[in-house]
């Protein structure tokens, strides 16, 4: 029930596209839905995050969709660019615990 | 701020030998986790300290691995002996009542 399950493993956009990431939760005290973006040697950063008391949140080029009922959130990236080519991670955790239980990762590549 | 700070950013050793790995939260941060990551096993979370407090180990994968948080600006994470099966690159990260965790850069263990 701890799990976050994230797809596809990796994917392969073309530049312009839409690049969209799932990913599934069961726990339903989890309240904060994050994303991390993370470049080859570096650490995870955060992208963009949400609460389920919104379906959606934007933040330029890049969209949380959120489905409370079916336990899902998503990752888009609009437009996407060749520098948008990293891996992401998705996570989930309860406002009470600041533990992050993470997604396996999605590995994006957008070709030019 | 200069952000997490973790050093070395690169170790190589010999099997059987201790590594230390070192961390400099954000100051200010009351929260921090070392994790692993390999490709095969992905984002593993190691140990969880709060208010320099460990809270949840049950990520360290055996008793070769020790962490300690003797104040609230500086963590290690011992290994002791090292075995090649530990080359991973090792993060340290940070996080506020916000939720949001900010890694540092990283330390790629190899054993030989």
């Amino acid at each position: 029930q701890q799990q976050v399950k994230q797809s596809p493993q990796s994917l392969i956009v073309q530049k312009g596209g839409i690049s969209i990431i799932n990913c599934a939760y069961e726990n339903t005290a989890f309240d904060y839905f994050p994303w991390y973006q993370q470049f080859p040697g570096k650490g995870p950063a955060l992208l963009i995050a949400i609460r389920p008391d919104v379906s959606e949140k934007k933040e330029g080029r890049f969209t949380i969709s959120f489905n409370k009922s079916a336990k899902q959130f998503s990752l888009h990236i609009m437009d996407s660019q060749p520098g948008d080519s990293a891996t992401y991670f998705c996570a989930a955790s309860k406002r009470s615990n600041y533990q992050l239980i993470w997604g396996a990762g999605t590995k994006l590549i957008i070709k030019p | 701020d200069a952000g997490v700070i973790q050093s070395p950013r690169h170790e190589v050793t010999e099997m059987g030998q201790e590594v230390t790995l070192r961390c400099k939260p954000i100051s200010g941060h009351n929260s921090l986790f070392w994790y692993r990551q390999t490709m095969m096993r992905g984002l593993e979370l190691l140990i969880y300290f709060n208010n320099n407090v460990p809270i949840d180990d049950s990520g360290m994968p055996e008793d070769r691995f020790s962490a300690k948080m003797p104040n609230a600006s500086f963590s290690t994470l011992k290994i002791q002996p090292s075995e090649p099966r530990d080359s991973a690159v090792y993060f340290c990260a940070s996080s506020s009542i916000m939720n949001e965790q900010f890694f540092g850069p990283g330390t790629r263990l190899t054993v030989l």
